[in-house]
């Protein structure tokens, strides 16, 4: 079964990392581009970045520009979001998300990050 | 960067009856090669977002014929020819054509 199966819910405090991994299960992750997409309680979407299938290029929404890496393991088939100096609105889900024929379709179930003191 | 925006940001639907969200993009989402950069996801209570439709008028795997979708290069429409109670969700348009991808603010679709 193709699914992209995410790691679990992180509390964190001002200042500190994060790093999610979102694994690919019946595929092959690196064939394809993966987004990143936060919601933030009671909000929409916003998109964070992605790390192209491929030569691995990454890009980054300029909100996050200075915080934001994601990076890839082919061995473990997983991609990573590390996000930086966390700030209380970072609070959110996360998701990954699959890219192909110019659309998300394919989505992880979502990580909660909580930043609190 | 692209803004989206949607209307309305809550319709409460009928079963049975037809519904319609519109969904607008401050600049052309139409790419030289004559695809236009607009998909539309659902998000149903307590789920992660899922495709409906790609590139302004392809319905995803799976996803019923009720749901049509159409659009010039600014202007989307969405439509669901006769709503069903499994229908209920927050509707999103999303731009595709350039970084950042953005989405709308969402479509509140419930049941009367």
């Amino acid at each position: 079964q193709v699914k992209l199966v995410q790691s679990g819910a992180e509390v964190k405090k001002p200042g500190t990392s994060v790093k999610l991994s979102c694994k690919a299960s019946g595929y092959t992750l690196a064939y394809n581009t993966l987004h990143w997409v936060r919601q933030a309680p009671g909000q929409g979407l916003e998109w964070m970045g992605w790390i192209g299938g491929g030569s691995g290029d990454t890009r980054y929404s300029q909100r996050f520009q200075d915080r934001v890496s994601i990076t890839r393991s082919m061995s473990e088939n997983s991609a990573y979001l590390e996000l930086s100096s966390l700030r209380y609105e970072d609070t959110a889900v996360y998701y990954c998300a699959r890219h192909v024929s110019a659309a998300l379709d394919l989505w992880g179930q979502g990580t909660v990050v909580t930043v609190s003191s | 960067e692209i803004v989206m925006t949607q209307s309305p940001l809550s319709l409460p639907v009928t079963p049975g009856e037809p519904a319609s969200i519109s969904c607008r993009s401050n600049q052309s989402l139409l790419y030289r090669n004559g695809n236009k950069y607009l998909d539309w996801y659902v998000q149903k209570p307590g789920q992660s977002p899922q495709l409906l439709i790609y590139l302004g008028s392809n319905r995803a795997s799976g996803v019923p014929d009720r749901f049509t979708a159409s659009g010039s290069g600014t202007d989307f429409t969405l439509k669901i020819s006769r709503v069903e109670a499994e229908d209920v969700g927050t509707y999103y348009c999303m731009q595709s054509l350039e970084t950042p991808f953005t989405f709308g603010p969402g479509t509140k679709v419930d049941i009367k």
